[in-house]
């Protein structure tokens, strides 16, 4: 079993909506959760980075950590053409930890 | 600089071939990452650097990658006698420190674009 799930997608919305992108988890030991945002052709970009559960929000976006179930979920609210790219979630389990373990990331397109 | 800058952005090779990748990361950044993403796959860790010193190399599939890292700035992934199962995207990236974070606060990463390499 991968240590993080991610569902590939791809996922096609039209402007304006709610997106949710999830990620499952499978070691409890992880502690820390980012989001990546892609472009293509491009290589990864921070987008939200959390410690410990709950939400986390940055404008349109809400990163959700639920350690109980294993669960972390990215939350794009008012979704625009420019969000379009592939969404990568991340772990790391803990502090002066190197190793980042990726999902295989979910392709988002957002429709005008 | 002011960004993760790799070179070159697109490779084409025979295989058997040798080749080279550059990172150049961002200035006094100290920790230094290879991953590669192929198609499909996700990020797949192989190599990190503290300075010029990898203590970690156990990403690296196999004995035809080797990487180094000179003057704690430069790094070069080389894979030796190409294969086709090589091709992918080589990311680098570069943190303040030993990333995600040495204090609590982000000490994340900043990937580079990317050398898409095409072993024939």
């Amino acid at each position: 079993q991968k240590e993080v799930e991610q569902d590939p997608g791809p996922l096609s919305v039209p402007e304006g909506a709610i997106v949710s992108l999830n990620c499952t988890y499978s070691n409890s030991a992880f502690q820390y959760f980012m989001w990546y945002r892609q472009y293509s052709r491009k290589g990864p970009e921070l987008l939200m980075y959390t410690y410990s559960s709950g939400n986390k929000e940055d404008g349109r976006f809400t990163a959700q950590v639920d350690k109980s179930s294993k669960y972390i979920s990215l939350f794009i609210r008012d979704s625009q053409p420019s969000d379009s790219a592939t969404y990568l979630c991340a772990r790391a389990p803990g502090a002066g930890s190197y190793q980042l373990t990726f999902g295989k990331g979910t392709k988002l397109s957002v429709i005008p | 600089g002011a960004g993760v800058s790799q070179s070159p952005s697109n490779k084409v090779t025979e295989k058997g071939k040798d080749v080279e990748l550059r990172c150049d990361p961002i200035s006094g950044h100290t920790a230094l990452y290879w991953y590669r993403q192929s198609l499909g796959q996700g990020l797949e860790f192989l190599i990190y650097f503290q300075g010029n010193s990898a203590p970690d190399k156990s990403g690296l599939p196999s004995d035809r990658f080797s990487a180094e890292r000179t003057g704690g700035s430069v790094s070069t992934l080389t894979i030796q006698r190409t294969q086709q199962e090589d091709s992918a995207v080589y990311l680098c990236a570069s943190s303040l420190g030993l990333a995600p974070q040495t204090t609590y606060g982000a000490n994340v990463l900043t990937f580079g674009a990317g050398s898409r390499l095409t072993v024939l």
